[in-house]
């Protein structure tokens, strides 16, 4: 098992760009979202979905979108990329059924940088 | 309103001594669970420990428990004789009842000292 690979690693944008930050799990969970970590903040959630065709707004969803047309991949589509989403953005799964236990699992990050 | 609060945002640790890190929480939802994240210096983050609001027992994992003091809604990490490679970011971390999202606090700093 791969467990959840998100790509690219490293992202530089020029403000204005678009670009789509690439999540996958193999662990056929059900249960995935999008963080974004800055300093002195934690991470904040930005999108979660809790099935295939099914997604909700997370603490700071602007500027971003998501879809979520399979279980394995979860793309998080930053529209029109700005400075302010300089930042590190964590992907992670988890098995759902509303297990409180039900422990998530974290992607690497993607470091993106907005110029 | 925030539900997670760690209000440590560092705390230094001399090398074999215990540190605990603090975490309270905000919830009305009887129903909730409480977690512990590690996150080096590398970038992942790491699961450490779970506890959830039914449980009669205070979790602990190895070297890790925690402090769970439901009346007072904390739930503070307890690291004993601490390592070198303890040394990172700890995150703590809610999710109440349902398929709600996990809710982090923002972290404390751990340095350890040898």
């Amino acid at each position: 098992n791969a467990g959840v690979t998100q790509t690219p690693k490293f992202q530089v944008l020029k403000t204005g760009q678009s670009m789509t930050l690439q999540c996958a799990q193999d662990m056929n969970h059900e249960y995935m979202s999008w963080y974004r970590q800055d300093p002195g903040m934690g991470l904040r959630l930005i999108h979660y979905s809790v099935g295939a065709g099914i997604t909700d707004q997370g603490e700071v969803p602007n500027g971003y979108n998501v879809s979520r047309s399979t279980t394995e991949d979860f793309p998080l589509r930053l529209l029109s990329a700005a400075p302010s989403q300089t930042s590190v953005y964590f992907c992670a799964s988890s098995t759902t059924g509303g297990g409180l236990s039900d422990e998530q699992y974290f992607g690497p990050g993607t470091r993106l940088t907005v110029t | 309103a925030q539900k997670i609060t760690q209000t440590q945002p560092g705390m230094f640790v001399q090398e074999k001594e215990a540190v605990t890190l603090d975490c309270t929480y905000d919830t009305s939802d009887p129903s909730y669970g409480l977690f512990w994240y590690k996150q080096p210096s590398s970038g992942e983050m790491i699961f450490l420990i779970y506890q959830g609001s039914y449980d009669q027992q205070n979790a602990t994992e190895g070297r890790y428990s925690l402090n769970f003091q439901k009346a007072r809604k904390s739930a503070n990490l307890v690291i004993s004789a601490s390592q070198l490679g303890d040394s990172a970011m700890y995150f703590c971390a809610m999710r109440e009842w349902g398929n709600t999202p996990l809710v982090f606090g923002k972290g404390t700093r751990l340095s350890v000292i040898a």
